[in-house]
């Protein structure tokens, strides 16, 4: 079976802290990966997503970065933290030519103060 | 034609009651639209989702109704209980590649 995994759980930074949050998948192949933030009355915000290794397309312009070292890696990245970049954070993945589904993993939530 | 509106923000109902969350999208490729539960604290989960080649699709006693041509689906859940009260998100996206994008939650409250 496919599993995802995302840490650290939570996570306390200062402002102009960097910051790297890594997700992995397990038990397939070539996923298709995402980050998405979701905040309080905004639903969930894609960020980044990725369709294979070093292929990473940002949806908004911010203060984040992504990459995909590796097929079932991803990481997202600040070298330096905003207060705005606060929020909790989803990692998912879908397989790739599959239903569409969305599957996430348990999230980080960061705060930056 | 990138955002999804979704409505009402919040619901609250009696347990037994019928719930309704509308959501509405503006472009014409979009053809999958899902539908995801957030439990507190929890990872947002697929619970229904319609193709648009279809107009209706249930599952117990939830469904989901779409009407391409006025660009708006909607997800119903009938005999509500208590164990329903979550965030509740709509969701849509195009063929090929699935970049879903989401509405903004409604937060459903149902009360015993």
């Amino acid at each position: 079976s496919q599993t995802i995994h995302q840490w650290p759980a939570t996570l306390v930074q200062p402002v102009g802290s960097p910051l790297s949050l890594e997700c992995t998948v397990e038990g397939t192949s070539n996923p298709n990966l995402y980050w998405y933030r979701q905040a309080a009355g905004r639903g969930l915000q894609l960020l980044f997503y990725s369709v294979g290794i070093g292929q990473i397309s940002s949806e908004v312009p911010q203060n984040l970065s992504a990459s995909r070292p590796q097929d079932r890696q991803f990481i997202l990245s600040s070298k330096k933290l905003l207060l705005s970049d606060s929020g909790f954070y989803l990692c998912a993945w879908s397989r790739l030519g599959g239903t569409g589904e969305l599957f996430f993993g348990e999230g980080s939530r960061l705060t930056v103060l | 034609g990138e955002n999804v509106e979704q409505h009402p923000s919040t619901l609250s109902v009696q347990e037994g009651d019928s719930a309704v969350i509308k959501c509405t999208y503006s472009d014409s490729a979009s053809n999958y639209f899902p539908w995801y539960k957030q439990e507190l604290g929890k990872r947002p989960q697929l619970i229904i989702d319609i193709r648009s080649n279809v107009g209706e699709k249930k599952d117990q006693r939830i469904a989901v109704t779409l009407n391409k041509t006025a660009k708006h689906f909607s997800l119903h859940i009938t005999e509500t209980q208590p164990e329903d009260s979550a965030v509740y998100f709509c969701a849509k996206g195009g063929t090929g590649f699935q970049k879903l994008v989401f509405g903004t939650g409604t937060r459903l409250l149902v009360s015993p």
